[in-house]
């Protein structure tokens, strides 16, 4: 079946480093990909998506970029914030038999210090 | 208001009492999930419903049962609660197809002593 593999955390970064968490998925078809993004004491928010290969999403400084040759979808950052520490997960949906369900990777915590 | 709204936001509860949590959305998404997220081990599915007379398992529907009693609204049910079952559960929503993504509430977190 259709899965996703994220790079284990947690994941301490200083202010202003760059910021890269692997993504890589199984998947039978076209899927769409996603980043959420969960805060302390939240729900998970749509950071950002790519439906179709090479499509890049961005969204708040972040990026990711749809690569079918080598199933990945790395998220990026240039420069984080103590605000940028969070949760993250990614995510495919539309795999095997075109299944609506979106299958999350396990997540990777981030944590940025001032 | 929120577009998914869980109740209660916390709960806490004895082994073997009958709960509810319930979800409501004004996303007007035919599409409902049930999922449970503990430490280390992500998201995992328990129900889903893609309207209001589909209703379908997950991954981890053993002791869970569901109710989908209108478009907007998803309730989830523990018939009897067993201390494993303690952890964060979240509602979500999404539009037909698979492009667009959920809509997550922000959660129930449930705790059984």
């Amino acid at each position: 079946g259709d899965s996703v593999t994220q790079m284990e955390g947690p994941v301490t970064l200083s202010e202003e480093a760059f910021l890269t968490i692997n993504c890589t998925y199984t998947a039978t078809g076209y899927p769409s990909l996603f980043w959420y993004v969960q805060y302390p004491g939240e729900g998970l928010q749509l950071l950002l998506k790519a439906t179709k290969a090479d499509d890049k999403g961005s969204n708040k400084g972040f990026e990711a970029t749809y690569r079918k040759e080598t199933t990945s979808f790395h998220l990026e950052k240039g420069s984080v914030q103590v605000s940028d520490s969070a949760v993250y997960f990614c995510a495919l949906s539309g795999g095997q038999g075109g299944s609506e369900k979106l299958v999350f990777g396990k997540g990777t915590k981030l944590t940025v210090n001032p | 208001d929120a577009d998914v709204t869980q109740t209660p936001r916390n709960r806490i509860t004895k082994t073997g009492k009958r709960i509810m949590l319930e979800c409501s959305q004004t996303k007007g998404h035919d599409r409902m999930y049930w999922y449970r997220q503990d430490p280390g081990l992500g998201l995992r599915l328990i129900y889903y419903s893609f309207d209001v007379k589909d209703i379908n398992k997950g991954e981890i529907s053993d002791g869970y049962s569901v109710s989908r009693q209108a478009q907007a609204k998803f309730s989830l049910s523990l018939e009897s609660a067993i201390p494993n079952q303690t952890a964060l559960y979240f509602c979500a929503t999404s539009d037909r197809g698979w492009t667009s993504g959920y809509t997550f509430g922000s959660g129930t977190r449930l705790t059984v002593v």
